[in-house]
């Protein structure tokens, strides 16, 4: 079975600062996606960035990035220039491409912007 | 065009009872997942209904059961409610299964279920 772990349950940085959320995952599949998701005090879940395990460039999205490092199955996501509308708990997410569409997701990171 | 919608948002049931919640997907869309989340906990899958069919079922009891309707809507049913069950219910539609390349899994706004 997929597991997903976010080693850091807390995070807080200055607004304007870059920040990295870290991410591991464990699978014996050779293709899937791994994403990361925002879910504001609303608890809307918001997609942020996606990777495609086949795609050996790194997924970009304006100031959001991704380090994916299929052999250490390691996926970070960097925030550049953080925002106060950054402040949200972030999900690391893994979806296998057999069987089911299921998402697999990690335990959260809470990540405080500081003005 | 309308994202997906979940209902009702809020939900407060007494132990023993039955509650249902209703998940329409975007239009065009034919998957169905449903995802239970524990307050401070990320989202746990619950299951998945793809063409009217599940798909796929998680580490849950037999209390709780879904469906999917003709039009791709679908219920979450959940019998003999214990305290445990209060969660955010989330609902995530797409268009294809597996998911391809640049397509997105949408999610609701999620049904808060209160177990009191």
């Amino acid at each position: 079975a997929q597991t997903v772990t976010q080693s850091q349950p807390e995070m807080s940085v200055q607004e304007a600062e870059t920040v990295t959320l870290s991410c591991t995952y464990d699978t014996s599949e050779s293709n899937y996606y791994l994403f990361w998701y925002k879910q504001p005090p609303s608890r809307q879940m918001i997609l942020v960035i996606r990777q495609e395990a086949y795609k050996q460039q790194n997924a970009t999205e304006n100031r959001f990035s991704v380090n994916f490092q299929k052999a250490a199955k390691s996926f970070s996501l960097k925030i550049s220039d953080s925002q106060l509308g950054d402040t949200a708990m972030y999900f690391c997410a893994f979806l296998g491409l057999q069987g089911a569409q299921k998402l697999v997701f990690g335990q959260g990171t809470r990540l405080t912007i500081n003005p | 065009d309308a994202g997906v919608t979940q209902s009702p948002t809020h939900l407060i049931k007494t132990r023993g009872q039955h509650v249902t919640l209703r998940c329409s997907p975007i239009s065009g869309h034919k998957s169905v997942s449903w995802y239970q989340q524990v307050l401070g906990q990320g989202p746990q899958f619950i299951f998945q209904y793809y063409e009217k069919e599940e798909r796929g079922r998680g580490n849950f009891p037999d209390r709780f059961s879904a469906r999917q309707f003709p039009n791709y809507s679908s219920e979450l049913n959940v019998n003999a409610l214990l305290l445990g069950d209060s969660a955010l219910y989330l609902c995530a539609s797409s268009g294809s299964m597996p998911l391809t390349t640049n397509e997105k899994l949408f999610f609701g706004s999620g049904t808060q279920l209160s177990v009191l």
